[in-house]
C-alpha cells in the first residue's frame, strides 16, 4: 500500500521568511496530493492540492510542487505570518479500488514574530 | 463551520461505559470516514462508508462500532474502551472516493479513564 513520509516534524521560522515542508510517497501510480492545515482545536482543512498531471500550483502565498520521478512533493509558504502557525499534513491518494488518502505524520510550524 | 459537525467536542468516559460519537455533514457528499488522531502519529483511517455502505474496516477492534443510517449521518459507538483509545476522533466526508479531498469536522476529544 501507499506510504507517505513527511519532514520535518517541527519547523520554526521567523515572520516574513519562507517555510518548506517535504513529503515522499511510495506508490508511483498515486495521482492526487492534497495538503491540510490543522489549527489548534480544529479539524484539518484543505489548503491546496495538486494532481499528477501538473508540476506546480500556486495560491497566493502557498505553492505546491510535485516531482513524479522522485516521488516527492513539497509545500512552500512565503512571507510567513503568525497565523500560519499550525500543523500541516500532506497526503497521497492510494490507487486501490477505493482511492483513500494516506496521510503523512504532520509538521508543526511555528512562526515567531 | 466546515459543513461537517461533530458532537460532542469533548468526552470523558470510564472503561465500562457505552457512549456514541456523532457526525453530520451538510455538503451532499456520498462518502464518510472516521479517523483516529493520536499525538505524533499519522491520521489513522478507521472506517469508510460510501452511500451508507461500509467499504472499509481498517482492522479496528470491535469495541468501536460504526453506524451510518444515511449519507448525511455517521456514528461511532464506543464500548469497553482502553486508556490507549484516548485520542481525537475525526469525521470527514468527500464527494466520492476522495478525488476532491476531504472535509473534516473539528473532532471529538476522547479521554478514557
Amino acid at each position: 500500500g501507499e506510504n507517505v513520509e513527511q519532514h520535518p516534524s517541527t519547523l520554526s521560522v521567523q515572520e516574513g521568511d519562507s517555510a518548506v515542508i517535504k513529503c515522499t510517497y511510495s506508490d508511483s501510480a498515486s495521482n492526487y496530493f492534497p495538503w491540510y492545515k490543522q489549527e489548534l482545536g480544529k479539524g484539518p482543512q484543505l489548503i491546496i492540492d495538486i494532481r499528477s498531471n501538473v508540476g506546480e500550483k500556486k495560491d497566493q502565498r502557498i505553492a505546491v510542487t510535485l516531482n513524479k520521478t522522485a516521488k516527492h512533493f513539497s509545500l512552500h509558504i512565503t512571507e510567513t505570518q503568525p497565523e500560519d502557525s499550525a500543523v500541516y499534513f500532506c497526503a497521497a491518494r492510494t490507487t486501490d479500488s477505493w482511492g483513500k488518502l494516506q496521510f503523512g505524520a504532520g509538521t508543526q510550524v511555528v512562526v515567531t514574530p | 463551520e466546515t459543513g461537517v459537525t461533530q458532537t460532542p467536542r469533548h468526552l470523558v468516559m470510564g472503561m465500562t461505559n457505552k457512549k456514541s460519537l456523532k457526525c453530520e455533514q451538510h455538503l451532499g457528499h456520498n462518502a464518510m470516514y472516521w479517523y483516529k488522531q493520536s499525538a505524533k502519529k499519522p491520521l489513522e483511517l478507521m472506517f469508510v462508508y460510501n452511500f451508507k455502505e461500509q467499504t472499509e474496516n481498517n482492522s479496528v477492534p470491535s469495541r468501536f462500532s460504526p453506524e451510518c443510517p444515511n449519507s448525511s449521518h455517521l456514528f461511532l459507538h464506543l464500548h469497553t474502551l482502553q486508556p490507549e483509545d484516548s485520542a481525537l476522533y475525526l469525521c470527514a466526508s468527500s464527494q466520492d472516493r476522495g478525488d476532491f479531498g476531504y472535509t473534516f469536522g473539528s473532532g471529538t476529544r476522547l479521554t478514557v479513564v
